[in-house]
C-alpha cells in the first residue's frame, strides 16, 4: 500500500477553518484518497474521499494537488466536536480494506 | 438505519483465558472487517470477509485468533489463549460497495 504522511498533531481555535495536510508522494493512478476521523472512544467514521478533483460534502472539503502527491482536508468552521484523530488513507479500486496510519490528532480550543 | 453493533463493550480477562467478541453489521452489507487498535495507534486489519468467505486474513495471528461469519451476517472473533499484548480495542466494520466503511464502537479488551 502507498504510504501517507501526516503531522502528529494540530491545534485550532473554535469557529476557525482548519487545514489538515497529507502527503502521498507514491500514490498510484488508481488510488483514491480517503479521510476518516475517530472521535474519543468511538470507531472511525467516514469523512470524505476523492480521486483527482476537489470534493465537498456537508462535513468537509477535500483539496487534491494537481500532481496528486498531496491533499488537504478542510474543516470550514471547527467546533469542539471536531476534536478527533484524522486519518488520510489511500485505497486502490481493487482492494477493499482500509489501511490506517497514525493520523493527525486535532485539538480545538474554545 | 441501525449502525454496526458490537458486544460486549468492555471485557477484562486473565492471560491464557479465552474470549469472544460479537459483531452484527449493517443489514445488507456483504463486507465485514475486524480491526485491532492498540492504544495510541491506528486500527490494524485482522480479517476481512466477503459474505461468509475470507478475503484477507494475512495479519490474523492464526495460532490464537479465529473468526467466522456464519450465513454471511453476524461474525465472531475469538482469542484463545489471550496474551497481555492482546489488550486493545477490537473494531468491527462493514461496507456495502467496498468503499465507505461503517465502524462499530468497538470492544475494549484488557488482559491482566
Amino acid at each position: 500500500d502507498a504510504k501517507t504522511t501526516q503531522p502528529n498533531s494540530m491545534e485550532s481555535n473554535e469557529e476557525e477553518p482548519v487545514h489538515l495536510p497529507c502527503n502521498h508522494s507514491t500514490i498510484s493512478g488508481t488510488d483514491y484518497i480517503h479521510w476518516y476521523r475517530q472521535l474519543p472512544s468511538q470507531g472511525p467514521e467516514y469523512v470524505i474521499h476523492g480521486l483527482t478533483s476537489n470534493v465537498n460534502n456537508r462535513m468537509a472539503s477535500l483539496a487534491i494537488a494537481e500532481d496528486r502527491k498531496s491533499s488537504t482536508l478542510i474543516l470550514h468552521r471547527a467546533t469542539l466536536r471536531d476534536a478527533a484523530v484524522y486519518y488520510c488513507i489511500l485505497r486502490d479500486t481493487g482492494r477493499r480494506a482500509l489501511t490506517f496510519g497514525s493520523g493527525t490528532r486535532l485539538q480545538v480550543q474554545p | 438505519e441501525a449502525g454496526v453493533a458490537q458486544s460486549p463493550r468492555y471485557k477484562i480477562i486473565e492471560k491464557r483465558q479465552s474470549v469472544a467478541f460479537w459483531c452484527n453489521p449493517i443489514s445488507g452489507h456483504a463486507t465485514l472487517y475486524w480491526y485491532q487498535q492498540i492504544l495510541g495507534q491506528g486500527p490494524k486489519l485482522l480479517i476481512q470477509f466477503q459474505n461468509n468467505g475470507v478475503v484477507d486474513d494475512s495479519q490474523l495471528p492464526k495460532d490464537r485468533f479465529s473468526a467466522e461469519r456464519l450465513k454471511g451476517v453476524d461474525s465472531t472473533l475469538k482469542i484463545q489463549p489471550a496474551k497481555l499484548e492482546d489488550s486493545a480495542v477490537y473494531l468491527c466494520a462493514s461496507s456495502l460497495e467496498g468503499y465507505e466503511a461503517f465502524f462499530g464502537q468497538g470492544t475494549r479488551l484488557t488482559v491482566v
